[in-house]
């Protein structure tokens, strides 16, 4: 099993650019999701989807977007990229439940895009 | 209230020393705690978790205590290595919101 592969693995943007990191995982999780990791601010989440067909919002979404139309690719699309976004962006799945309380499962991570906003 | 606090922010030990990293959380509906650990150039991965019907989950040379009156929940690097130079963070699934919250991370630095 390959887990998690996110292509590409470096790239650089022009201001008011546009791309999409790719994301998929074979190992038929129903719960993805994209973060972000900034120097002293840890990993935050940019969007998830509990299931194809299924997406929201995570803590900051704005610049974004993403779409689930399968199992198990998550693409997320920069709309105009901005420097602010110069960052690594991970991916990650899991199983959607891991306790009657609910909640996503461990989280498997893909090695990152590393993206930088000229 | 959906937040892990983690401290230090880095840490520095000598091999064969004892590595603790702390993390406080507020929400306590939260049921699920797992530790990251990350190399350069790596995604995190899945290195211990625990959950809180229990005070401490050991694996290895890794050791999770959990206090569930303080909140607060930490892990352990017994005799810690170099090859253990990582950043760590904590983590937990926010409940029936389908959101995971991680920690700001701790740099470990093993001396040889």
């Amino acid at each position: 099993n390959a887990g998690v592969t996110q292509t590409p693995k470096f790239q650089v943007l022009k201001t008011g650019q546009s791309m999409t990191l790719q994301c998929a995982q074979d190992m038929n999780h129903e719960y993805m999701s994209w973060y972000r990791q900034d120097p002293g601010m840890g990993l935050r989440l940019i969007h998830y989807s509990v299931g194809a067909g299924i997406t929201d919002q995570g803590e900051v979404p704005n610049g974004y977007n993403v779409s689930r139309s399968t199992t198990e690719d998550f693409p997320l699309r920069l709309l105009s990229a901005a420097p602010s976004q110069t960052s690594v962006y991970f991916c990650a799945s899991s199983y959607t439940k891991v306790s009657t309380n609910g909640g996503p499962g461990a989280q498997h991570f893909g090695d990152g895009t590393r993206l930088s906003i000229l | 209230q959906q937040q892990v606090k983690q401290s230090p922010q880095s840490l520095i030990v000598q091999k064969g020393g004892i590595s603790i990293i702390n993390c406080a959380y507020e929400n306590t509906a939260f049921d699920y705690f797992p530790w990251y650990q990350q190399f350069p150039g790596k995604g995190p991965a899945l290195l211990i978790a625990i959950r809180p019907d229990v005070s401490e989950k050991k694996e290895g040379r890794f050791t999770i205590s959990f206090n569930k009156s303080a909140k607060q929940f930490s892990l352990h690097i017994m005799d810690s290595q170099p090859g253990d130079s990582a950043t760590y963070f904590c983590a937990a699934p926010i409940p029936r919101a389908y959101k995971y919250i991680f920690g700001t991370g701790t740099r470990l630095k093993v001396l040889a």
